[in-house]
């Protein structure tokens, strides 16, 4: 059964920092996807990584993926007060289009 | 485009009465989700259609449930005699098929808020 955890489940950071939240998932998977909430809103696509290695880049965030170690890591860069939000990792598996998600990382980020 | 969109966006309902909602996806997206968010948790999978025809459905979607996707345009979802236990947010989220494997994202909507009471 593909299960998904992230790490940490809540971050309360400073402006300016840099942090990374974690996404492991426990069989292969096709696709890895990255979502973020804001509180009482629906969910907005970040990012889809594909293969071993792949990495992407939106403004202050940047997530990879490592095929091998079944891990994805979404680094945050500088963080700034509307970064603030909740952050998903989910994973497809095969023609499965249902995404497995995680239970997310509540990020806080203080001026 | 205005995306994905839901209605209502907010039910409250008695224990024992049945529910239904609306989703309507992106116009040319030919796939259609239903997923469940309870609060501090990710989404659960519900169940799925590519075009009218449903093509899973998860364990969780009890006989209480029912999904349709008439024609291939919009999708309803009913919960008969409702529980206590399905407050939550219901939420829809559509996909364009066949483009380059692998890049097909799935866009939510803003989701349909169930209290039972």
């Amino acid at each position: 059964e593909l299960k998904v955890e992230q790490n940490p489940l809540f971050l309360s950071m400073q402006e300016g920092k840099n942090y990374t939240i974690y996404c492991n998932y426990s069989t292969t998977s096709d696709r890895l996807y990255w979502y973020r909430q804001d509180p009482g809103k629906s969910l907005e696509s970040l990012f889809v990584l594909l293969s071993n290695g792949a990495v992407k880049q939106e403004g202050r965030l940047m997530a990879s993926l490592d095929t091998k170690a079944r891990l994805s890591t979404l680094h945050i860069t500088a963080a700034v007060h509307d970064l603030s939000a909740t952050y998903f990792c989910a994973v497809t598996k095969g023609g499965n289009y249902q995404l497995i998600w995680g239970a997310g990382t509540k990020l806080i980020i203080k001026p | 485009d205005t995306g994905v969109s839901q209605d209502p966006r907010h039910k409250i309902t008695k224990r024992g009465q049945n529910v239904t909602f609306r989703c309507d996806p992106i116009s040319e997206h030919n796939r259609l989700y239903w997923y469940r968010q309870t609060l501090g948790q990710g989404p659960e999978f519900l169940t799925y259609f590519q075009n009218e025809a449903q093509l899973e459905k998860s364990r969780l979607l009890s006989d209480r449930f029912s999904a349709e996707r008439p024609k291939g345009s919009f999708s309803t979802l009913e919960i008969q005699r409702t529980e206590q236990g399905d407050s939550a947010m219901y939420l829809c989220a559509s996909s364009l098929g066949g483009l380059v494997w692998g890049q097909e994202t799935q866009y939510f909507g803003p989701g349909t808020r169930l209290l039972v009471l």
